[in-house]
């Protein structure tokens, strides 16, 4: 079975632009939540979506929005980036919004320059 | 404010040893405690989950030991392997807000030498 698939896996990517991630969830579950891992650190919460809908955001600002699919495929976008959003951006699907295991996929590696 | 303090930040271990990774939360609505292991370059791999209505957990060489009136929960790799040579997260959720809001600890990297 496919796990939690992610692209692109590198970015580069010059402050100031934009940048949309992807997102696809194991076959059958319907969260997705995005994380971001900067080195050396654990993965912090941004946003979680639930049958389309955003169910939680974590302390990040504005530049940073998300969405869900029908497919139940994920999209983040960061505008005007900046040096601080160079991360690994992971995806983690759940078949639940509530008391379900999340799933991490590979991550995407983005570098601001 | 850090929710989940994970000790040590770093462990070293002989193949065959015992490896413990202890961590300590705040938030008394935390009600879920999985633990990640991440190779570099992956995604953390989810390895073992409790929840505080039991005070072990045990699958293979991995076991989680809860101990909820302290509010700390460890993980214990028996016979430990050059091949769990990796960082491992502890992490913690609520669901308060109506997420699942994983809360991480810093990570331990463990190193397991043959």
């Amino acid at each position: 079975d496919a796990g939690v698939t992610q692209s692109p896996t590198h970015l580069i990517k010059t402050r100031g632009q934009h940048v949309t991630l992807r997102c696809s969830p194991i076959s059958g579950h319907k969260s997705v939540s995005w994380y971001q891992q900067v080195l050396g650190q654990g993965p912090q919460f941004i946003f979680q979506y639930y049958e389309k809908e955003e169910r939680g955001r974590g302390n990040f600002p504005d530049r940073f929005s998300a969405r869900q699919f029908p497919n139940y495929s994920s999209e983040l976008n960061v505008n005007a980036l900046l040096l601080g959003d160079s991360a690994l951006y992971l995806c983690a699907s759940s078949l639940l919004l509530r008391r379900s295991e999340q799933y991490f996929g590979p991550g995407t590696r983005l570098t601001v320059t | 404010q850090q929710q989940v303090k994970q000790s040590p930040q770093s462990l070293i271990v002989q193949k065959g040893g015992i490896s413990i990774i202890n961590c300590a939360y705040e938030n008394t609505a935390f009600d879920y405690f999985p633990w990640y292991q991440q190779f570099p370059g992956k995604g953390p791999a989810l390895l073992i989950a409790i929840r505080p209505d039991v005070s072990e957990k045990k699958e293979g060489r991995f076991t989680i030991s809860f101990n909820k009136s302290a509010k700390q929960f460890s993980l214990h790799i028996m016979d430990s392997q050059p091949g769990d040579s990796a960082t491992y997260f502890c992490a913690a959720s609520s669901g308060q807000g109506g997420s699942e809001k994983l809360v991480f600890g810093k990570g331990t990297k463990l190193t397991v030498n043959p």
